[in-house]
């Protein structure tokens, strides 16, 4: 157990739909991360939020957006979903440290989306 | 970006067994970790290593930055520790995200 939730834990959408999924973070913890993972590959990066504010951004359209709450849980929103968006959906909380190379990221359970 | 490569990508071995994962880095890195992936796609964390030699049960892992490697030990291996096994490191540069490896896909037959 890391501490970090996500819900839903499925989800199953039609091409075109929007899609909303939550995250809160480890207690203390001021910094959320997304990753997406298709099968078979590893996490890769949608973007950070640090104190509510976006903290950087992968490779990701714009399409792919989010939002950091005041307790620091957090959001990611996904527009007019693609059969590619299919995939697993991990957040990451962490410390957020004033030295953020210092973080260790502690991981959800996921939420696995699949567009139909 | 850094890019991180794994090997190898699959390692079957009977229970018992010991094994070495590898991790390679094409950029220095400030920040190293290794999880385990169970079946169910919980990430856990096994170590934070961005350097040295650390130890936690039958699991160990050693990064030699300067050489911009990491290997993780897994002796007397148990059915349990099947999975895929992930390093992920962030860059010594401006870089929030990690970057992680494709995997390896760690098979222990009872």
């Amino acid at each position: 157990e890391t501490g970090v939730t996500q819900s839903p834990t499925h989800l199953i959408k039609t091409r075109g739909q929007q899609v909303t999924l939550r995250c809160s973070s480890q207690s203390g913890h001021n910094t959320v991360s997304w990753y997406q993972q298709a099968l078979g590959q590893g996490p890769q990066f949608i973007f950070q939020y640090y104190r509510e504010e976006e903290n950087g951004r992968g490779n990701f359209p714009p399409r792919f957006s989010g939002l950091q709450f005041p307790n620091y849980s957090s959001e990611l929103n996904v527009n007019a979903l693609e059969l590619d968006d299919s995939a697993l959906y991990l957040c990451a909380s962490s410390l957020g440290v004033v030295d953020r190379a210092q973080e260790t990221q502690y991981f959800g359970p996921g939420t696995r989306l699949l567009v139909l | 970006g850094i890019q991180v490569e794994q090997s190898p990508p699959d390692l079957i071995l009977q229970e018992g067994a010991n094994s070495t994962l590898r991790c390679n880095f094409s950029d220095s890195v400030n920040n190293l970790q290794w999880f385990h992936q169970n079946p169910w796609g919980q990430l856990i964390n096994l170590f934070y290593i961005p350097s040295g030699t650390k130890q936690n049960g039958r699991l160990s892992a050693t990064t030699v930055a300067t050489e911009r490697y990491s290997l993780l030990y897994i002796s007397s291996s148990q059915t349990t520790d099947s999975g895929v096994y992930f390093c992920a490191g962030r860059s010594s540069g401006s870089a929030r995200q990690l970057t992680f490896g494709s995997g390896t896909q760690l098979t222990v037959l009872p």
